[in-house]
């Protein structure tokens, strides 16, 4: 049982390019979520999708799309990566929102120069 | 929107407990509280989460102040393996994580 998958788990970009990072679950779950944690911060909300067909702006969704391509897959694009956006992004799902446990991939480390 | 508040940091020996507490004042009826941790380099994993009653799981305890305006994670006997960052959330759709509370565990 794979779980969260993330990849890729590293990316280096120049700045003004675009990349898509890819999550899918297989554990069935309706919700899925986009976090970026910033180095000795706490993980900030990006985007979510509640359920599939829905996606729905977190904490800090300039910069970012998302794309919830079907009920195991969410992705996060970077149409123009800019040094501000070099962090670890991690994609996490749950079987609903609020009263079940968010599962976690490990993560991206995306590095922007 | 409900907010946590956590200590930044706690330090415990090896096989004792060790009580961390988390403030949500503002918190409201339908909100679960969730606790999560973080080891270094590695994405956060699940702890256990709550409503109302006290929750006990293989890795820790939950109990929740009768108001709901706070409640305390309880890991029984800690180990060098729960050396990590805690984090309390509410809401976690709506809401990003906090800092947490760094546990540190001497041997």
């Amino acid at each position: 049982n794979a779980g969260v998958t993330q990849t890729p788990k590293f990316q280096v970009l120049k700045t003004g390019q675009s990349m898509t990072l890819q999550c899918a679950q297989d554990m069935n779950h309706n919700s899925m979520y986009w976090y970026r944690q910033d180095p000795g911060m706490g993980l900030r909300l990006i985007y979510y999708s509640a359920s599939e067909g829905t996606t729905d702006k977190g904490e800090v969704p300039n910069g970012y799309n998302v794309s919830r391509l079907n009920k195991r897959e969410f992705s996060l694009r970077l149409e123009s990566a800019a040094p501000s956006q070099t962090s670890v992004y991690f994609c996490a799902s749950s079987e609903t929102v609020n009263n079940s446990p968010l599962h976690f991939g490990n993560g991206t480390r995306l590095t922007v120069t | 929107d409900a907010k946590t508040t956590q200590p930044n940091s706690m330090e415990s020996n090896e096989e004792e407990p060790v009580h961390l507490p988390c403030n949500h004042s503002t918190i409201s009826g339908t909100d679960y509280i969730h606790w999560y941790r973080q080891l270094p380099s590695q994405g956060p994993e699940y702890v256990i989460h709550g409503l109302t009653s006290n929750v006990n799981n293989r890795m820790a305890s939950l109990a929740i102040a009768e108001d709901r305006k706070s409640s305390t994670l309880i890991l029984h006997r800690a180990t060098l393996r729960d050396a990590a960052v805690y984090y309390c959330i509410l809401s976690f759709y709506k809401l990003s994580f906090g800092a947490g509370t760094t546990v540190t565990v001497r041997a």
